[in-house]
């Protein structure tokens, strides 16, 4: 069955320090992938997303992913967090032909400590 | 701001009665997708509209049902509503299909009792 996976539910880093959140997908082919952010009472905001093409994804707010098919990975990262980090982040898949899927993680939280 | 809108920002109801939820898309967008949020399910998709027309579906109920309008707003019909139901409900919109940027409202947030 398809399946995102994200195994970290909360992570705490530094102010300035790297992250890198994790995010496993099981899926049939190559689906697409996404990135979300989304801070507390808010709606999701898609950080980066991963079609074809080049494996490492530039997306807004400095972040930044990787495609590795053959860890059916595609992990989040960010060289120095700010404190405007915090919030939840969510990994999802989507198919990318015949019967629409579209799947999120369960979501890591962010905190960031000044 | 997104451009989405969401209407109630907050709703609640008892078990048994049926709500709906209105989402207005973003200028030119022509799909709609709803989401729900829930802290059993996590984030789920129920279904997308295309220009009026049902596109794909998710993990909806049949107890729920959605519709767009020629104007492209779309609602949400939850009927029958119980406790479970309680949950943060999205509307996203895109241009035309899934593979683009999907635009998140802000919510509503049910509360069924």
């Amino acid at each position: 069955a398809q399946s995102v996976t994200q195994p970290d539910i909360h992570i705490t880093v530094s102010e300035g320090a790297s992250l890198e959140l994790r995010c496993n997908y099981s899926y049939g082919a190559t689906p697409y992938l996404f990135w979300y952010v989304q801070s507390p009472g808010q709606g999701l905001q898609l950080l980066l997303k991963y079609f074809s093409g080049d494996t490492l994804v530039q997306g807004i707010k400095g972040f930044e992913a990787e495609f590795k098919r053959s860890q059916s990975s595609f992990n989040l990262r960010k060289p120095s967090v700010h404190w405007s980090d915090a919030a939840e982040y969510f990994c999802a898949v989507s198919s990318t032909s015949g019967t629409y899927k579209y799947i999120f993680g369960t979501g890591t939280r962010l905190k960031v400590l000044a | 701001d997104s451009g989405v809108t969401q209407t109630p920002k907050h709703l609640i109801t008892a078990t048994g009665q049926r709500v709906t939820l209105r989402c207005s898309p973003r200028s030119g967008d022509l799909s709609v997708y709803w989401y729900q949020q829930s802290l059993d399910q996590g984030l789920q998709f129920l279904i997308q509209y295309y220009n009026g027309e049902e596109r794909a579906k998710g993990n909806i109920l049949e107890r729920f049902s959605a519709q767009q309008f020629p104007d492209l707003h779309s609602e949400l019909n939850l009927s029958s509503l119980e406790l479970g139901d309680s949950a943060l409900y999205f509307c996203a919109s895109s241009e035309r299909g899934f593979q683009e940027t999907q635009y998140f409202g802000p919510g509503t947030r049910l509360l069924v009792l």
